[in-house]
């Protein structure tokens, strides 16, 4: 069964672009959940989505934002990039969001720099 | 408001020998509780997990401690291996509310 998938690995971007990032959950699953690692913070909540609709939000600014398709694909958007947004982003799925059912599985990662 | 802490960043332990890491959380409300591995260019992958109730889970080498009444766990490996070195993040959760985790600890197991 293919795990979590994150596309791209890898980006560059510069201060003021937008960036989408993308996350393809487990088969089935219905969760997907976006995570925010810097340096010295480790992962920060961003917001996590289940049939389509957002149900948790974390503290970010309105510059992040997401979606999630009926194939519960999720993408992810930062808009006007600054500095402080290079990181690693983290997808995690899993079947509902409860993690006493079911533990997250989290894909790669995409590492994004903003320059 | 930092809800889980890790406060130990580092931690270097020789191979065979017990690894101990520790965890706080602030809210009372959490009931649920995870530990995740890390390895670099990887994203995080389950370890193990307690429910409010228990007080202790084993899992093969993995043990989670939970003291609810200091609002503190604990992860023991038993014995460290080199390929458990890794940042290991601790991360808490109540009700449906989303997962929240800890900055994390780099685990260096030396052979």
């Amino acid at each position: 069964k293919a795990g979590v998938t994150q596309t791209p690995r890898y980006l560059i971007k510069t201060r003021g672009q937008q960036v989408t990032l993308s996350c393809s959950p487990i088969s089935g699953h219905r969760s997907v959940s976006w995570y925010q690692q810097t340096p010295g913070q480790g992962l920060q909540f961003l917001f996590e989505y289940f049939s389509e609709t957002q149900r948790n939000k974390g503290n970010f600014p309105g510059r992040f934002s997401g979606r999630q398709f009926s194939n519960s694909r999720s993408e992810m958007n930062v808009s006007t990039l600054e500095l402080g947004d290079s990181a690693l982003y983290l997808c995690a799925s899993s079947l509902d969001g409860t993690p006493r059912s079911t533990e997250a599985f989290f894909g790669q990662g995409t590492r994004l720099t903003v320059v | 408001d930092q809800q889980v802490k890790q406060n130990s960043p580092s931690l270097s332990v020789q191979e065979g020998r017990i690894s101990i890491l520790n965890c706080d959380y602030t809210n009372s409300m959490f009931d649920y509780f995870l530990w995740y591995k890390k390895y670099p260019a990887e994203g995080p992958t389950f370890l193990i997990s307690i429910s409010s109730i228990k007080d202790k889970n084993e899992d093969g080498r993995f043990t989670v401690f939970l003291n609810k009444s200091a609002k503190h766990l604990s992860l023991h490996i038993v014995p460290s291996q080199p390929g458990d070195s890794a940042v290991y993040f601790c991360a808490a959760q109540g009700g449906s509310e989303k997962l929240v985790f800890g900055k994390g600890t780099k685990l260096t197991v030396n052979p």
